[in-house]
């Protein structure tokens, strides 16, 4: 178990729709971090947030937000969804923005139909 | 296009079997780190290496860092069904940020008893 936390743990939605992944780090790290799994592409950094201000993004679609809450919580908003999306989300979290080690949760995987 | 390429794709060996996993770029990074995967669990930290040549071990697991630190290889001696899992090595160009780690596609391992 790393200590990270994220829900829900499946998610089947349609096409259009909108959903939130919510993470919760490890107690005591404040930088969170989303990526994205699918099979063509593998692991993708999404976004990155620290102290509940965003700190670096990646190849993040504009159809995705995400932010960070002063509890340090964190959530995964994707929109307007295309079966494209369907794929692993995971989040990671890490004591400091600039840190060479972070631990994963076991991610939200997400099934678009 | 993956920044880093790793090879083989997938790998099945017998129980006792020693296995070799490359991982090569024509980028140069400031460190590389291994990860292994497992259905359903988020990417776990295996290592980290940081200097050009450098090789750590842990217990049957070796870990090679290219001299250019552009390429890395990890290999295990007498394989375990333990070991079966997806490795991944993930590269990183900058030291202000962990997040921005490029991963490579993975190597599938499964050892057989």
């Amino acid at each position: 178990d790393s200590g990270v936390t994220q829900t829900p743990k499946h998610l089947i939605t349609a096409t259009g729709q909108r959903v939130t992944l919510r993470c919760s780090p490890r107690s005591g790290d404040l930088s969170v971090y989303w990526y994205q799994q699918s099979l063509d592409q593998g692991l993708q950094f999404l976004i990155q947030y620290y102290n509940g201000e965003e700190r670096a993004k990646g190849n993040i679609l504009e159809r995705f937000s995400a932010q960070q809450f002063p509890d340090l919580h964190s959530e995964l908003n994707l929109s307007s969804l295309e079966l494209g999306d369907s794929a692993l989300y995971f989040c990671a979290s890490s004591v400091e923005g600039g840190a060479s080690v972070a631990f994963f949760g076991q991610g939200t995987r997400l099934t678009v139909v | 296009t993956q920044l880093l390429e790793q090879s083989p794709q997938f790998l099945s060996i017998q129980e006792g079997e020693n296995l070799t996993v490359y991982c090569n770029s024509s980028s140069v990074f400031s460190s590389l780190q291994w990860y292994r995967q497992e259905p359903g669990e988020g990417p776990v930290l295996l290592v980290t290496v940081v200097t050009g040549g450098e090789v750590k071990k842990l217990k049957r697991l070796t870990f090679q860092f290219g001299d250019a630190r552009k390429d890395s290889s990890l290999h295990i001696t007498a394989a375990q069904p333990g070991d079966t899992g997806l490795y991944l090595c993930a590269g990183s160009m900058t030291t202000d940020s962990w997040g921005k780690l490029q991963f490579g596609a993975g190597t599938q391992v499964v050892v057989t008893p």
